[in-house]
């Protein structure tokens, strides 16, 4: 159990909908980290917040978007979905910035989207 | 354009034998490396990590080489055991703007036979 904690494990809608996934940190992690794995596909990074401010941004979907709350947890917003946005979607969080030899990344389960 | 290739989808090994997973990268500001091991169900768990300045790193049963010159590190796991079977991820980073942000393979499956 890496200690991050990922709501829900599987969700199932329809083209067009909107969801929310939503993504609990390791006690005591600042950064939440937001990755998208489509089929055959590695981890594509979407977007990380460190303390409640956007950190870094990769490519993320204008359709979707993120926050992370005073409690440190963590949100991602997907609208309008389409069916290649059925991938599972990992958080993950580390201690600070990400700075690699000091502070490692710590991965959800995962919630699995399916677009049907 | 991937930026890190793991070519081998899969890989198939005895009991006891050593496993050795590749991985090539094409950009040069990469200076940290990571692989991470994936079992179904579950998120990725880091395993082991080397940094640009080193070759080697090694930890237990799981040594990490890497290539400058060639841009290609490997993972190897001596013995490899039934437990090890899982998807190993290669990632690799660089600084842009002060983060650090892994790029992922897509993996190879290791699958260890008793």
């Amino acid at each position: 159990d890496s200690g991050v904690t990922q709501t829900p494990k599987h969700l199932i809608t329809a083209t067009g909908q909107r969801v929310t996934l939503r993504c609990s940190p390791r006690s005591g992690d600042l950064s939440v980290y937001w990755y998208q794995q489509s089929l055959d596909q590695g981890l594509q990074f979407l977007i990380q917040y460190y303390n409640g401010e956007e950190r870094a941004k990769g490519n993320i979907l204008e359709r979707f978007s993120a926050q992370q709350f005073p409690d440190l947890h963590s949100e991602l917003n997907l609208s309008s979905l389409e069916l290649g946005d059925s991938a599972l979607y990992f958080c993950a969080s580390s201690v600070g910035v990400g700075t690699p030899s000091t502070d490692t990344q710590y991965f959800g389960p995962g919630t699995r989207l399916t677009v049907l | 354009d991937q930026q890190v290739k793991q070519n081998s989808p899969s890989l198939s090994v005895q009991e006891g034998r050593i496993s050795i997973l590749n991985c090539d990268y094409t950009n040069s500001m990469f200076d940290y490396f990571l692989w991470y091991k994936k079992y179904p169900a579950e998120g990725p768990t880091f395993l082991i990590s080397i940094s640009s300045i080193k070759d080697k790193n090694e930890d237990g049963r799981f040594t990490v080489f890497l290539n400058k010159s060639a841009k290609h590190l490997s993972l190897h796991i001596v013995p490899s055991q039934p437990g090890d079977s899982a998807v190993y991820f290669c990632a690799a980073s660089g600084s842009s703007g002060g983060s650090y942000i892994p790029t992922f393979g897509r993996g190879t499956s290791l699958i260890v036979h008793p």
